[in-house]
């Protein structure tokens, strides 16, 4: 079936260390995207890509990487230097442009101790 | 900052149409309107979304007011599993070809046997 997952569902870490969190598609979509929602809260935007080898920041990027070097992937790396990495992060695919709804997947809980 | 206002919680007994509403009085001639919802710890899940006419899909139905400063999204026959967050969102366009999602905290509705 076609869809967006995310892995792992549940993500322990110690403070200091990096971590990355897998996203991968088979929808074909060009456009993928990274979000943080904190409890009580709406989304916020992380990091975007329309098209593979090109990615730009989003209204949080300071603390975290991505790389896109397949169309179906979009890993983020959690990096030492965000100081609040524990949240839900979520990631989502569209098609490029225009009038599309995003598919999003079920989610990484990460929990830096 | 979200464009959109939405009451922070709802009820609405099991059987009966949902009406849920939400205020975006700043939104501007080329902004949509979308609707997702989102089930405890999960993905969001795209509903509806529309411009300036009102639009029906086999989930829910999108009112618009003629001014598109107000929206209602209607759950014609709620079940319990209708359960969710459900979050007015409007679509601005940000980038050339693409465009971004600016989500609120939404509207925790409960549906009551």
């Amino acid at each position: 079936d076609g869809g967006i997952t995310q892995s792992p569902k549940y993500l322990f870490r110690k403070e200091g260390q990096n971590v990355t969190l897998s996203c991968e598609q088979n929808l074909n979509h060009d456009a993928m995207y990274w979000y943080r929602q904190d409890p009580g809260q709406g989304l916020r935007l992380i990091y975007y890509s329309q098209i593979v080898n090109d990615f730009q920041k989003g209204d949080i990027a300071e603390g975290y990487s991505v790389s896109r070097e397949k169309k179906e992937s979009f890993p983020l790396t959690v990096t030492s230097a965000q100081k609040n990495p524990t949240a839900f992060y979520l990631c989502a695919s569209s098609s490029r442009g225009g009038n599309t709804e995003a598919f999003f997947g079920q989610g990484t809980r990460l929990t830096v101790v | 900052d979200a464009k959109t206002t939405q009451p922070t919680s709802m009820d609405c007994a099991e059987g009966r149409a949902a009406n849920l509403p939400c205020n975006h009085s700043t939104i501007s001639g080329n902004e949509y309107v979308y609707w997702y919802r989102q089930i405890h710890s999960q993905g969001p899940q795209y509903i509806i979304h529309g411009l300036k006419n009102n639009e029906t899909n086999e989930m829910a139905s999108l009112i618009i007011t003629e001014d598109r400063k107000s929206s209602t999204l209607i759950l014609p026959h709620a079940t319990l599993r209708d359960t969710a967050v459900y979050y007015c969102i409007v679509r601005v366009s940000k980038w050339d070809s693409n465009y971004q999602l600016i989500w609120g905290a939404g509207t925790k509705l409960i549906i009551k046997p």
